[in-house]
């Protein structure tokens, strides 16, 4: 159980194009779902929190309007990459939050290459 | 400016060794931690959660919980090689805050076992 998959799992783009990135929780309902952005030998950074049917919450420094966030229902959120950079290329993993636990399942990651 | 540390690493150890990872906490407050196992170009993928003081056992891993001291460990019993991977610390913030639910990682102990 607590199965979250994302989807693409690789992806290559040119500088300039925008990338969507889905997350799903297969067998539960997470209202509140956490996209996480990591760089080579370092930790996960939280970029921003996403809630079913409301805004996602921003870190900071991290841009609204570049990263997209859309959490249309209890088992799907999508981040969209905006006019993408080679800066941006990193591994992007989602989590979702089991509905009544403290508890987050991580996806498999997707990993982003920009060109 | 709530934090989580770990030492960097790596440890080393021998097979069949108990291998101990150790987490420290600012958040007083802080609620539940979480272990989790990060292999290299993949996603964390949970180990254990622990959310009262002493020790929680599951086949060879336990965690133990000191809230008064504000840390937190990961014992691994019978290690092996397979085990070679980075061990995540994570504490949720404390409850009633804007920030809870969300996770604060540690930088994450490399941990590697030789045959």
């Amino acid at each position: 159980g607590a199965v979250v998959s994302q989807h693409p799992s690789r992806v290559i783009c040119k500088s300039g194009t925008s990338v969507k990135i889905e997350c799903r929780s297969l067998d539960f309902q997470a209202t509140t779902m956490f996209w996480y952005r990591q760089f080579p030998k370092q930790s996960l950074m939280l970029m921003a929190t996403s809630n079913e049917g409301s805004k996602a919450t921003y870190e900071q420094g991290v841009e609204k309007d570049k990263f997209l966030i859309n959490h249309a229902s209890l088992t799907l959120s999508t981040l969209t990459v905006t006019s993408a950079h080679p800066e941006d290329s990193s591994f992007y993993i989602c989590s979702a939050r089991l509905v009544g636990t403290d508890t987050q399942y991580f996806g498999p990651g997707t990993r982003l290459t920009v060109l | 400016q709530k934090e989580v540390e770990q030492n960097s690493g790596p440890l080393s150890v021998p097979e069949g060794a108990i291998a101990s990872l150790n987490c420290t906490y600012s958040d007083r407050g802080s609620q539940s931690f979480f272990w989790y196992r990060q292999y290299s170009g993949k996603s964390p993928e949970l180990i254990m959660f622990i959310y009262s003081n002493g020790d929680k056992e599951d086949g060879r891993f336990t965690a133990q919980l000191n809230k008064a001291s504000q840390y937190v460990s990961l014992l691994i019993r019978d290690s092996q090689p397979s085990d070679s991977a980075t061990y995540l610390c994570a504490v949720n913030q404390a409850a009633g805050g804007t920030s809870y639910g969300k996770l604060t990682f540690g930088q994450g102990t490399i941990l590697t076992v030789h045959p």
